[in-house]
């Protein structure tokens, strides 16, 4: 069965410092990946994805995630975070037969921007 | 704005009730999918219909059971509502019910069983 892990629940960051949230997948053959943000009483965000190409994917809100397939890892990243950013954060993967039906999510981070 | 529409935002109901909550997806999305999002259980998807059909089922309780109009809205009823379905419960769409496309997701609605 496939999973994903979000190791920390949550992480602090001070503001203008790089961010790292961290997301390790377990799924068969090559797989989907995904990024969403969830802001207080509010829906997920997508903010972006990983299928093929290059491993450097870029998103909104000047987000960014690093695949490595050998460390099966679906990191986020962005290099100056913003108190904005505080929200709890999804990492999803899903292996590429079947739909969207089939992306598992992960626990989820609670990411901190501290003033 | 994800242009995913659910209502009501929040709904405080009684244990043995029923409600219906509503989703309209994204103009052109033919794929609903629904979820319940838990503290203890994180997000879990529930139901999917593509097209007015059911396409998939997961973890959904038989006291739960959802529908897809031909406009392509959905609504997921819940019956002899428990406590434990307190939660927020999520709609999402998109184009397809296959391919690389992501979901995109409603604000949600928030249910209170008291």
């Amino acid at each position: 069965a496939q999973s994903v892990a979000q190791p920390e629940d949550q992480v602090n960051v001070a503001e203008g410092n790089p961010l790292t949230v961290k997301c390790t997948y377990s799924v068969s053959g090559n797989p989907y990946l995904f990024w969403y943000v969830q802001y207080p009483n509010r829906g997920l965000q997508f903010l972006l994805k990983y299928i093929t190409g290059d491993n450097l994917v870029k998103g909104s809100y000047g987000f960014e995630a690093e695949f490595n397939k050998s460390q099966t890892s679906f990191h986020l990243k962005k290099p100056s975070a913003l108190v904005s950013d505080s929200a709890l954060y999804f990492c999803a993967a899903r292996a590429p037969s079947g739909g969207y039906q089939k992306v598992t999510f992960g626990t989820g981070t609670k990411l901190q921007v501290i003033p | 704005d994800s242009g995913v529409t659910q209502t009501p935002k929040h709904l405080i109901t009684a244990t043995g009730q029923r409600v219906t909550l509503r989703c309209s997806p994204r103009s052109g999305d033919l794929s609903v999918y629904w979820y319940q999002q838990s503290l203890d259980q994180g997000l879990q998807f529930l139901i999917q219909y593509y097209n007015g059909e059911e396409r998939a089922k997961g973890n959904i309780l038989e006291r739960f059971s959802a529908q897809q109009f031909p406009d392509l809205h959905s609504e997921l009823n819940l019956s002899s509502l428990e406590l434990g379905d307190s939660a927020l419960y999520f709609c999402a769409s998109s184009v397809r019910g296959a391919g690389t496309a992501e979901a995109f997701f409603g604000q949600g609605t928030r249910l209170t069983v008291v």
